[in-house]
């Protein structure tokens, strides 16, 4: 397998642009995670999927911020407007049952919105 | 919400030395994972350790977990330039099937 993966890997875009980040779990796995990970506030979980079906959302900070994930194989994390404080790395990761043995990350997107 | 929180930030050692770091958390917890995040990639799940456990191993690390002191530690024994990463611990929160991450350890392994 060749682990989960992101694209694309660094993305710059202008404030109030759509920005669409996409993953590719790995085969098998039935949870999905997206993560934003910046200097401040560290890694922080922004809504995780069980079986295709957003769980919890409560770490998306805005309605400005939305995710899906139509199958098995593939989410996207999507934000519009973009505004520059929205800059960070994104990380998709997944695993099998949750915490219980482990998550697989992404090599993670690079986002910088000027 | 942080639950766990590595100590030191950053640790600075020569190759062939032994590096630790530690981890406390607040509530109770099923399992404490640890994960390396080389610069500008993904983090890389190392080990877990289950809550009934005291004491894990896999190679040259070594994790405890003190469960009466909400506290782990990671020791990477005979340390080498390409361990050279941030080290995050990570634990759950009983019930919820997500893991919250500790802003991490930058260590530095010099040649």
């Amino acid at each position: 397998d060749a682990g989960v993966i992101q694209s694309p890997r660094h993305e710059v875009t202008e404030m109030g642009q759509e920005v669409t980040l996409r993953c590719k779990p790995i085969s098998g796995h039935d949870y999905l995670f997206w993560y934003r990970q910046t200097m401040m506030r560290g890694l922080e979980l922004l809504i995780y999927f069980n079986n295709n079906v957003p769980i919890d959302d409560s770490g998306m900070p805005e309605d400005r911020f939305s995710a899906k994930m139509p199958n098995a194989s593939f989410s996207t994390l999507k934000i519009q407007p973009s505004e520059p404080r929205d800059s960070a790395v994104y990380f998709c990761a997944s695993s099998f049952r949750g915490w219980n043995y482990g998550y697989t990350f992404g090599s993670g997107t690079r986002l910088t919105v000027v | 919400s942080q639950q766990g929180e590595e100590d030191p930030q950053a640790l600075s050692i020569q190759e062939g030395e032994n590096a630790t770091m530690n981890c406390s958390y607040k509530t109770s917890i099923n399992n404490l994972q640890w994960y390396r995040q080389n610069s500008g990639r993904g983090l890389v799940h190392l080990i877990l350790i289950r809550s009934n456990e005291r004491e894990k191993h896999s190679g040259r690390l070594r994790v405890t977990l003190d469960t009466s002191k909400k506290s782990s530690s990671l020791l990477i024994t005979a340390s080498r330039a390409a361990d050279t990463a941030s080290y995050f611990c990570a634990t759950d929160e009983s019930g919820y099937s997500t893991l919250t991450f500790g802003k991490g350890t930058m260590l530095l392994v010099s040649p």
